[in-house]
C-alpha cells in the first residue's frame, strides 16, 4: 500500500538552528500538507501546498516556515530559526489521487526537540 | 479557537461491546467530517467519511452519524476490538475549500480484554 514516508523520525536542535524535515507523499498525489501535534494538544493545521506553490497556511507558518518541493518527489518542511515553542510531531500528508482529494494520507512523523 | 471539539480524552470499553466516540464542531461552513485513528509512534490513518448531505456512513464494524442540527458527530464501533485501542481524531473540511482540515482534539479508546 502507498505510504507517505518522513524523516528524520526525530531531531533533536538548538534553540536558534535550522531545521529541515523532509517527506515523500505518495506518488500520484496532488496536494501536500504540513501539521503538527504539540504534545497533549490537537493537531494542527500549517500549510497546504498545490501546484508548486502555498494554496493555504495558518497563523502558525510564519516567516521562519517556509516550504518547498525542491524535485518530483520530496515535500520539505524548513524552519529557519527554531524556537522552544516549535517542539512538536510534525505530520506530512498528501492528498488527491484519482479517487478523491478529500482524504488525506499521513506520514509517520518527525518528532522535533528543541533544546 | 477550538472549532472541532472532542470533549472526552479517554474512553474505556469492554472487548465486545459499543465504543462510541463524540465530536462537536462549531462552523457551519463544515460540510465533510473524518474520523482518523492514530497509533503510537505513527502517523493518523483515515478510518471513515461522510458528507454534510448524509447522516449516516457504514463501513463493516465503523459506523459515523451526522446531526447537522445539533453540530454533532459520532462514530460508533460495534463489536469493540483490542485492536482498536488507539486515539481517535474527528475532522472537518470547510465547504468551497478541500485543503484545510480542522481536527479535534482526540479520545484515547481502550478496549478491555
Amino acid at each position: 500500500e502507498p505510504e507517505v514516508t518522513q524523516t528524520p523520525s526525530h531531531q533533536v536542535t538548538q534553540m536558534g538552528q535550522e531545521v529541515i524535515l523532509r517527506c515523500v507523499p505518495i506518488s500520484n498525489h496532488l496536494y501536500f500538507y504540513w501539521y503538527r501535534q504539540i504534545l497533549g494538544q490537537k493537531v494542527e493545521f500549517l500549510v497546504s501546498f498545490y501546484n508548486n506553490e502555498i494554496s493555504e497556511k495558518s497563523e502558525i507558518f510564519d516567516d521562519q516556515f517556509s516550504v518547498e518541493r525542491p524535485d518530483g518527489s520530496n515535500f520539505t518542511l524548513k524552519i529557519r530559526s527554531t524556537k522552544l515553542e516549535d517542539s512538536a510531531m510534525y505530520f506530512c500528508a498528501s492528498s488527491g489521487d484519482s479517487s478523491g482529494a478529500n482524504v488525506l494520507t499521513f506520514g509517520a512523523g518527525s518528532r522535533l526537540t528543541v533544546l | 479557537d477550538q472549532q472541532v471539539k472532542q470533549n472526552s480524552p479517554s474512553l474505556s470499553v469492554q472487548e465486545g461491546r459499543i465504543s462510541i466516540l463524540n465530536c462537536d464542531y462549531t462552523n457551519s461552513m463544515f460540510d465533510y467530517f473524518l474520523w482518523y485513528k492514530k497509533y503510537p509512534a505513527e502517523g493518523p490513518t483515515f478510518l471513515i467519511s461522510i458528507s454534510s448531505i448524509k447522516d449516516k456512513n457504514e463501513d463493516g464494524r465503523f459506523t459515523v452519524f451526522l446531526n447537522k442540527s445539533a453540530k454533532h458527530l459520532s462514530l460508533h464501533i460495534v463489536p469493540s476490538q483490542p485492536g482498536d485501542s488507539a486515539v481517535y481524531f474527528c475532522a472537518a473540511i470547510p465547504r468551497g475549500t478541500g485543503n484545510q482540515f480542522y481536527f479535534g482534539t482526540g479520545t484515547s479508546l481502550t478496549v478491555i480484554p
